[in-house]
């Protein structure tokens, strides 16, 4: 059972450009997020879906925009990268509304 | 206003007991969740308390006091595998997580 898998785990990025990270699930989980961890931060939360179909802002939501288009798959977008958006990026989903959340193996983003 | 604290970093020994503290002010509150991360590595979850009281899985134990705004992590007999971050999170009342910046648990031998 493979969980949660994100892609690419590390990449580096000229400022300006346009960037996806991909997450897919095969719990058949309602729920999905992304998250940002910073080094002295907690994560911080940047999209969630509910539910297939419908999307919502979070915590630091500027810069980043997601689709969720099918139960498995949440992209996340980054139109026109920064240097502040170099972090650690988290997808993670759960079943219900109290559930444990699951989380991918991360993504490490580096904005030169 | 939501608010996490938990120290930023502690030191123990191996075979030793510690209690990593968390306090949160949450506007409405749906569970305390804890979380290890080792350095690198996703999160995994530990526990969840929703009522007061002391929960007990294996070495670890976790502790929730609603009227205080309170919770602990407790770990036993330490281990080397151990060391790592310990996260604290409350859930708000639109269901969402709210995160400490997590304490670094040292051990040493």
């Amino acid at each position: 059972i493979a969980g949660i898998t994100q892609a690419p785990t590390s990449q580096i990025l000229a400022a300006g450009r346009r960037m996806t990270l991909r997450c897919t699930q095969d719990m058949r989980h309602n729920a999905m997020y992304w998250y940002r961890q910073d080094l002295g931060l907690g994560l911080r939360l940047i999209h969630y879906s509910n539910t297939a179909g419908t999307t919502g802002k979070g915590e630091v939501p500027d810069g980043y925009s997601v689709s969720r288009a099918n139960t498995d798959d949440f992209p996340l977008t980054l139109a026109s990268a920064v240097p502040s958006q170099t972090s650690v990026y988290f997808c993670a989903s759960r079943a219900g509304e109290t559930g444990e959340l699951f989380f991918g193996e991360g993504s490490r983003l580096t904005v030169l | 206003g939501q608010n996490i604290d938990q120290p930023t970093e502690m030191t123990a020994t191996e075979g030793a007991i510690v209690q990593i503290n968390c306090t949160y002010q949450t506007s409405g509150f749906n569970g305390l969740f804890w979380y290890q991360q080792h350095a690198g590595e996703a999160p995994t979850f530990l526990s969840y308390n929703v009522l007061d009281g002391l929960e007990e899985k294996g070495r670890f134990s976790s502790f929730l006091s609603r009227s205080k705004g309170y919770s602990y992590l407790l770990l036993k007999e330490l281990q080397m595998k151990d060391s790592a971050s310990y996260l604290c999170a409350d859930m708000d009342s639109n269901y969402q997580l709210i995160w400490g910046a997590g304490t670094k648990l040292i051990i040493k031998p």
